[in-house]
């Protein structure tokens, strides 16, 4: 069964703390791997596309990179406005919107 | 401008009714979907749709419904609601270009409580 599973499931971090975010996925056929940031109240927002094993990509803080198995998104020097829940998100394939999403890991920073 | 909209944010209603959830999309892009979030806070895609295909997950029960009116627009019609419709519903939207992983645009989503 496909599956895509995210730890921990909650993180708290002081301020400039730096850290990671783990996603491991089991699917068969992987198209693509997606990270999306989710404030309360708000729908998903998109945050980086990986394609294959190797693949890295960096937005501010943040830096994703994709192996055979799992993806992580390592978080340098967090501010507290980084807190958010952070998703993973696997494509299966046919329909663009065919996503199997991970329960989330909820980031807090504290000043 | 927002990019993705839907309305009504919050809906409480009866078990047995039947109610609608709007959403609009004014980025121009050819597809658009519905996803429930559970309470255990998994989303879960319920339908994707362009003006020539409407694509149903087989779990989604026959009361919910897509209605489009036209490429910008796709409420989700709910019949006989039931306590376990109680959710998130985000709608979203992508363009088609021929890559088979677009990125997707979210609504802020409608928390429905069913009574």
């Amino acid at each position: 069964e496909d599956q895509v599973t995210q730890s921990p499931e909650a993180l708290r971090l002081q301020e400039g703390e730096s850290s990671s975010l783990n996603c491991s996925y089991t699917v068969s056929g992987l198209r693509g791997l997606f990270w999306y940031r989710q404030d309360p109240g708000k729908g998903p927002e998109f945050l980086f596309t990986l394609y294959s094993a190797g693949e890295e990509k960096e937005k501010e803080r943040l830096k994703a990179t994709l192996t055979k198995k799992e993806s992580f998104l390592h978080i340098t020097a967090p501010k507290p406005e980084d807190s958010a829940t952070y998703l993973c998100a696997v494509h299966l394939g046919g329909s663009q919107g065919n996503l199997i999403f991970g329960k989330g890991t909820k980031l807090s920073v504290k000043p | 401008d927002t990019a993705v909209s839907q309305t009504p944010k919050y809906l409480v209603t009866q078990m047995g009714n039947d109610k609608s959830i709007k959403c609009e999309q004014n980025l121009g892009h050819d597809t658009m979907y519905w996803y429930k979030q559970d309470s255990k806070k998994f989303l879960k895609i319920m339908f994707s749709y362009n003006n020539k295909e409407l694509i149903i997950n087989e779990t989604v029960p026959n009361r919910f419904s897509p209605k489009s009116p036209d490429k910008a627009h796709l409420n989700l019609h709910i019949n006989s609601l039931e306590l376990g419709d109680s959710a998130v519903y985000f709608c979203a939207s992508s363009p088609i270009t021929g890559a088979t992983n677009e990125k997707l645009f979210f609504g802020s989503g409608t928390q429905l409580s069913v009574l």
